[in-house]
């Protein structure tokens, strides 16, 4: 299995800009996590679906941030309308049967909004 | 409640010796504790994890210690070496729901 696949790798857009992250889960994982990872604030989860059906989106931070799960091997995260403060690394994880596993983390996209 | 608190933030350790770092929770309804293990460049990695029924879990090198009663969790890195300066993260769930990450820590190992 190639892991979780994230894209991509970086991505420089200027402000105001919509920008969409793109996740593969691992096959047959049950769970898909987007994670936000800064210096001063670490590791945030920002939303969590299971079976493709958001549970928790309580960490995504306003209504700029949307995210989407179409079918299980599938999924984006969209900042519309991108702001400085949205910089940031954008993980993606997946595990099975929640987090009794572990979970595995793509590679993240590095997210750069100037 | 939900959170864990991870010291320190940043550790130096030569090359042979052992880096412990340290976490401590709240909720007591926490029942698994993995660390994770993060590279420049890469997402964090899954390293080892401990459930409460049991005071220690050692893997290779490394060795998670749990003391339920006081809430504490504690990675322990025997014969640390350069290739293991890393981040690494604790964090906790209850019953296998979402994590929630420790700040972690910043580990350098010095040849």
């Amino acid at each position: 299995d190639a892991g979780v696949i994230q894209s991509p790798r970086h991505e420089v857009t200027e402000m105001g800009q919509e920008v969409t992250l793109r996740c593969k889960p691992i096959s047959g994982h049950d769970y898909l996590f987007w994670y936000r990872q800064t210096m001063m604030r670490g590791l945030e989860l920002l939303i969590y679906f299971n079976n493709n059906v958001p549970i928790d989106d309580s960490g995504m931070p306003e209504d700029r941030f949307s995210a989407k799960m179409p079918n299980a091997s599938f999924s984006t995260l969209k900042i519309q309308p991108s702001e400085p403060r949205d910089s940031a690394v954008y993980f993606c994880a997946s595990s099975f049967h929640r987090a009794s596993y572990g979970y595995t983390f793509g590679s993240g996209t590095r997210l750069t909004v100037v | 409640q939900q959170q864990v608190k991870q010291s320190p933030q940043s550790l130096i350790v030569q090359k042979g010796g052992i880096s412990i770092i340290n976490c401590a929770y709240e909720n007591t309804a926490f029942d698994y504790f993995p660390w994770y293990q993060q590279f420049p460049g890469k997402g964090p990695a899954l390293l080892i994890a401990i459930r409460p029924d049991v005071s220690e879990k050692k893997e290779g090198r490394f060795t998670i210690s749990f003391n339920k009663s006081a809430k504490q969790f504690s990675l322990h890195i025997m014969d640390s070496q350069p290739g293991d300066s890393a981040t690494y993260f604790c964090a906790a769930s209850v019953s296998g729901s979402r994590l929630t990450f420790g700040e972690g820590t910043q580990l350098t190992v010095n040849p």
